[in-house]
């Protein structure tokens, strides 16, 4: 069974501020790993495919990186506004399959 | 583009029925599309693999006989849960892998949530 664990679990930010979030993965047979934002009654919307190693992807106000080596990616929203708040997932992909960290809830205090 | 629907967005019945969930690819073709399940506070967790016109492939521990899947064509997968029992009660979400994308990219349903009397 992949272990991949996301922290911090949930979060409150006020908005305006920065924050970043952790997703840790095998560092074994990396294939992809995949972001996605999910808020409530949503569909899960894909934010970043990430497969090399550095990797640095952005979006907005939205980036990632990536580090396989050490099996960790970052994820970071510069500037929270209340339309980030969502639940963050992370994914560890195999070709076949993903296997999903528990998410990390971010809340942006207005 | 990439859009997926599911239905129904929420269902409650009673124990010992059968519950049909359907999960659509609205603009694109899916050749495969994936089940999961996801009990609170934790993660989505792979129920079974569906690839076009081919029996599902399930994940260890999950019955194939109380959650039948069904992908008969490229944008529609059914999943039934049958004989339904308070236990089986969650929130169930689909996805769908267009064809020719690579590193398993998904588009993700909004979900089911199933609630079993």
């Amino acid at each position: 069974i992949l272990n991949v664990e996301q922290s911090p679990q949930s979060l409150h930010v006020q908005e305006g501020d920065s924050t970043n979030f952790t997703c840790s993965f095998p560092s074994s047979n990396f294939y992809a790993l995949h972001w996605y934002r999910w808020e409530t009654a949503k569909s899960p919307e894909a934010l970043f495919v990430m497969t090399l190693n550095g990797d640095e992807k952005k979006k907005g106000r939205i980036s990632a990186t990536l580090n396989t080596k050490e099996g960790y990616s970052y994820l970071y929203i510069k500037g929270s506004q209340p339309e980030d708040s969502a639940t963050y997932l992370c994914a560890f992909g195999g070709y076949q399959k993903v296997t999903f960290g528990t998410g990390t809830k971010l809340q942006v205090i207005p | 583009g990439a859009v997926v629907s599911q239905h129904p967005s929420r269902v409650i019945c009673k124990s010992g029925t059968s519950v049909k969930i359907e999960c659509r690819s609205l603009d694109f073709q899916a050749t495969t599309m994936f089940w999961y399940r996801q009990f609170p506070k934790q993660s989505l967790m792979l129920m079974a693999t569906s690839n076009e016109g081919s029996k599902a492939t399930y994940e260890q521990g999950v019955e194939k006989d109380k959650f039948l899947i069904n992908h008969a064509s490229l944008t529609l997968s059914t999943l039934t849960v049958t004989s339904a029992h308070p236990e089986d009660s969650s929130f169930y979400i689909c996805s769908a892998r267009e064809r020719g994308l690579p590193y398993n990219e998904q588009f993700f349903g909004p979900g089911t949530r199933l609630t079993v009397l």
